[in-house]
């Protein structure tokens, strides 16, 4: 129980150009998703957090409109990187709370495998 | 402003001993410590949690402490073993709210 899948799991794109990245939560519902970014042997930072059905809620130092998010249903969340450039290759993770606590413990977060995104 | 740190960034052991990691928290007083294992290109995948009012949490061969007084988790792996090499990441939250994370400490153990 409690999956996180991501998709791509990497990209490669060209600077300028704008790559989405989503999150899905398998087998249980996720009120809350979160999205961090983790630069080679760095801690993973917390870019935003995302609520179903409402705005994102974006960390201080993170433009929320160059990383836009979306929350549409209760297992999906998306992050779109909007006019990419070299400094935001990364390694992007999601991760999820389980709304009903079935898999586990209530403030346990479950992380996606991670989407490692390159711009050239 | 929080900070979580973990000041030893890598831990070298021969299969078969402890392990002990450590993580310090400042400037706050979470409601829980939890512990993850990441391997490289992997997210991370969740081993421990424990909560402000206990004092120590066990798992098969893993065992954490929570001291408030020190602002200190200990994280014991014990029998060490080749598989348990990878990186484990301390970190932190209030309830409700998102994870901070501590750099992260890279196990190695030798056979």
């Amino acid at each position: 129980g409690a999956v996180v899948s991501q998709h791509p799991s990497w990209v490669i794109c060209k600077s300028g150009t704008s790559v989405k990245i989503e999150c899905r939560s398998l087998d249980f519902q996720a009120t809350t998703m979160f999205w961090y970014r983790q630069f080679p042997k760095q801690s993973l930072m917390l870019m935003a957090t995302s609520n179903e059905g409402s705005k994102a809620t974006y960390e201080q130092g993170v433009e929320k409109d160059k990383f836009l998010i979306n929350h549409a249903s209760l297992t999906l969340s998306t992050l779109t990187v909007t006019s990419a450039h070299p400094e935001d290759s990364s390694f992007y993770i999601c991760s999820a709370r389980d709304l009903a606590w079935t898999s586990g413990l209530k403030e346990t977060q479950y992380f996606g495998p991670g989407t490692r995104l390159l711009v050239l | 402003s929080q900070k979580i740190e973990q000041n030893s960034e890598a831990l070298n052991i021969q299969e078969g001993k402890t392990a002990t990691l450590t993580c310090n928290y400042t400037n706050y007083s979470p409601a829980y410590l939890q512990w993850y294992r990441q391997d490289p290109g992997r997210g991370p995948v969740f081993l421990l949690l424990i909560r402000e009012n206990e004092k120590e949490k066990r798992k098969e061969r893993l065992k954490v402490t929570f001291d408030t007084t020190l602002k200190q988790s200990l994280f014991h792996i014990t029998a060490s073993q080749p598989a348990d090499s990878a990186t484990y990441l301390c970190a932190s939250n209030q309830a409700g709210t998102a994870l901070i994370f501590g750099k992260g400490t890279t196990l190695s153990v030798s056979s």
